[in-house]
């Protein structure tokens, strides 16, 4: 079975200040690892995804994370965050099924303060 | 172009009422995946269609729970006789193909109360 830990449930961080967001999982089989963003009243929409080759992957507004097989990690980064950057972030893995069903972290709830 | 949809937004019920949540998916995904988020909890996956075919319905907590996808488009999620532990947002996400690579398109979900 597979499991998805988010090892904080909340990060406060000052504008313009780097950030990680930490994600580990746990699998028997070929994973593939994604990050989902889920801004005030909105769904969750996806940020980056990492399937197979290059084991840093980036979205297109900055953040970006890096595969490490050896650590089972999947954290996410930004160098300098912004006010609209606030929002709850999941890390979610498939694999573990032909079809995709997703398993979700807790989530990490990331405010950005000026 | 259109989302995932979900109606209704918010359900408050009364426990013991039967309720129904909808979820229209992307027009032409084969995949609809149904998911439960707890207060302060990630997603937890609930049951998952191919086209109409319910190929995996091991999440659902209990019999009070059914899903369908007659016609291979829009789901429904029905839920009998609902109990207080049944309060929470339900999820729809669907995808264009099937297998685990596929980027899943998530609705906005809807709320659940029950009383």
């Amino acid at each position: 079975a597979q499991s998805v830990t988010q090892l904080d449930s909340q990060v406060p961080v000052f504008e313009e200040a780097p950030v990680e967001l930490r994600c580990n999982y746990s699998s028997s089989v070929s994973v593939y690892l994604f990050w989902y963003v889920q801004y005030p009243n909105q769904g969750l929409q996806l940020l980056l995804k990492y399937l197979s080759g290059s084991t840093l992957v980036e979205s297109i507004n900055g953040f970006e994370a890096e595969f490490n097989k050896s650590q089972t990690s999947f954290h996410l980064r930004k160098p300098s965050v912004h006010i609209s950057d606030t929002a709850e972030y999941f890390c979610a893995s498939s694999g573990g099924t032909s079809y995709g069903k997703l398993t979700f972290g807790q989530g990490t709830i990331l405010t950005v303060h000026p | 172009g259109a989302g995932v949809s979900q109606s209704p937004r918010y359900k408050v019920a009364k426990r013991g009422q039967d309720v129904a949540l909808r979820c229209d998916p992307i027009s032409g995904h084969v995949s609809l995946f149904w998911y439960q988020q707890a207060l302060g909890q990630g997603p937890e996956f609930l049951t998952y269609f191919q086209n109409e075919a319910q190929l995996d319905k091991s999440g659902l907590p209990s019999d009070r729970f059914f899903a369908e996808r007659p016609e291979g488009s829009v789901s429904t999620l029905k839920i009998q006789r609902t109990q207080q532990e049944d309060s929470a947002v339900y999820l729809c996400a669907s995808s264009p193909g099937q297998g685990a690579r596929e980027t899943q398109y998530f609705g906005p979900g809807t709320r659940l109360l029950v009383l």
